[in-house]
């Protein structure tokens, strides 16, 4: 079974600050690291993505920064919003493998005002 | 277009009854997935199908049943409702297996009392 570990479980930040979700991997062959933003009540909705050719990709105010050798990539939110509130899940999948997409289990961010 | 459009939103069953969750999309993807939804445990495949007329299990395939008859439609079939299965049930659509935008519905959230 393969595995994507997400941490933290919740955070909270002002607004303004930077948000920072960590998450690591098992699998070398994972070749597609998405991350997933889920408001309450919607279903996930994809944020940004990246593959293991490049250690980092923005777009607007998230930032994904990706580091193959430890397994591990991260989702930067500069200048964190009240709007940006929501459940953000990591994935990652690999074509070699023949794997399907794998979830982390989700962090909770809450920017207050 | 209404991208992956999921029906009931909201479902109340008695154990032992059965069920059937629609799922339908619009934008010709051949790839097509359920997952459950539960608190701390991310999302969990429960079958996918990468055509019509194919399917395969995923993660958490007991006690559910799929069927893709035409590349819009992907059903899924609870054929006796269990406690266990309480959660929020999304579809999902994607140009392929791996590495492409996945397309989520807004969720149904099922209850078995």
């Amino acid at each position: 079974q393969q595995q994507v570990k997400q941490s933290p479980q919740s955070l909270i930040v002002q607004k303004g600050g930077i948000s920072i979700i960590n998450c690591a991997y098992e699998n070398t062959a994972f070749d597609y690291f998405p991350w997933y933003q889920q408001f309450p009540g919607k279903g996930p909705a994809l944020l940004i993505a990246i593959r293991p050719d490049v250690s980092e990709k923005k777009e607007g105010r998230f930032t994904i920064s990706f580091n193959k050798s430890a397994k591990q990539f991260s989702l930067h939110i500069m200048d964190s919003q009240p709007g940006d509130s929501a459940t953000y899940f990591c994935a990652a999948s690999g074509a070699e493998l023949g794997q399907n997409f794998v979830f982390g289990p989700g962090t909770r961010l809450s920017v207050l005002p | 277009n209404a991208g992956v459009t999921q029906t009931p939103k909201f479902q109340v069953l008695k154990t032992g009854q059965s069920m059937t969750l629609q799922c339908a999309q619009d934008m010709n993807h051949e790839y097509m997935s359920w997952y459950r939804q539960d608190p701390g445990m991310g999302l969990r495949l429960i079958h996918y199908s990468v055509g019509a007329g194919i399917t395969d299990q995923g993660e958490v395939p007991n006690g559910y049943n799929v069927s893709r008859s035409t590349t819009e439609d992907f059903p899924l079939r609870l054929l006796s409702a269990a406690p266990s299965q309480t959660s929020v049930y999304f579809c999902a659509s994607s140009y392929d297996r791996w590495g492409t935008e996945a397309f989520f519905g807004q969720g149904t959230r099922l209850t078995v009392v």
